[in-house]
């Protein structure tokens, strides 16, 4: 069974406006780390926010902050203020305590911001 | 400056060639991972290492093979029995003490198989 969950391919934001990428995420584990990932054309995976399963918080890096929902399984990231550089593939991933150090990622979301 | 380095960065192989790709970190992280990319897909673990000299296969490790034996180093061998191995290819590091335990990424190595 899927793991990780990203149900939109492709979105489209406008430049400045805000965008919601959706993520849900799968695990009997009370313990696990959710984390986001950028990957612009040239390849290389970018880290951008993480959220721990016992964050009281939402975490927030910047621009980006996460929509946790643990009860609904729901880790989305928000980007504000899109900016053309914005525009890449992104990934969700989750590693489980019961799993080790292993990461599980889903299919990922291409997002394009339009000037 | 901190990081992980991969090399090369565009790699061509005949068929029925063995070829290895390097990976190096000088974060002094303990654990380090390679992934698989097909093109417009998520990422595939091949391998993982916690430890020097201690590895373990991941969901696709068919046809490839990795060594640990420092703690900088983690290369990963593409062997002729790997029936489709053109994809990106990239190396990953992380500590094993921390609660988030973030995996950080090289650049990545792109191998086509002519």
């Amino acid at each position: 069974a899927q793991k990780i969950t990203q149900t939109q391919p492709g979105m489209f934001v406008q430049e400045k406006e805000a965008v919601t990428l959706d993520c849900t995420y799968d695990t009997s584990d009370p313990s696990y780390g959710l984390f986001w990932y950028k990957q612009p054309s040239s390849g290389e995976m970018i880290f951008l926010i993480y959220q721990g399963s016992y964050d009281q918080q939402n975490a927030t890096e910047g621009r980006y902050s996460l929509n946790f929902q643990k009860a609904r399984k729901s880790a989305n990231l928000v980007i504000s203020a899109s900016q053309l550089g914005d525009s890449a593939m992104y990934f969700c991933a989750m590693r489980e305590n019961n799993y080790g150090q292993n990461f599980v990622f889903g299919p990922g979301t291409r997002l394009s911001v339009l000037p | 400056d901190g990081g992980i380095t991969q090399s090369p960065k565009y790699l061509f192989r005949k068929e029925g060639q063995n070829v290895t790709l390097s990976c190096e970190q000088n974060l002094n992280h303990d654990a380090m991972y390679w992934y698989r990319q097909d093109p417009g897909q998520g990422l595939r673990l091949i391998y993982y290492s916690q430890i020097v000299n201690d590895f373990q296969k991941g969901d696709i490790a068919e046809g490839y093979s990795v060594s640990r034996e420092k703690k900088e180093s983690f290369p990963l061998t593409v062997t002729s029995a790997q029936k489709n191995p053109t994809a990106f290819y990239l190396c990953a590091s992380s500590t094993r003490s921390g609660r988030s335990d973030t995996q950080y990424f090289g650049p990545g190595t792109r191998l086509t198989v002519l």
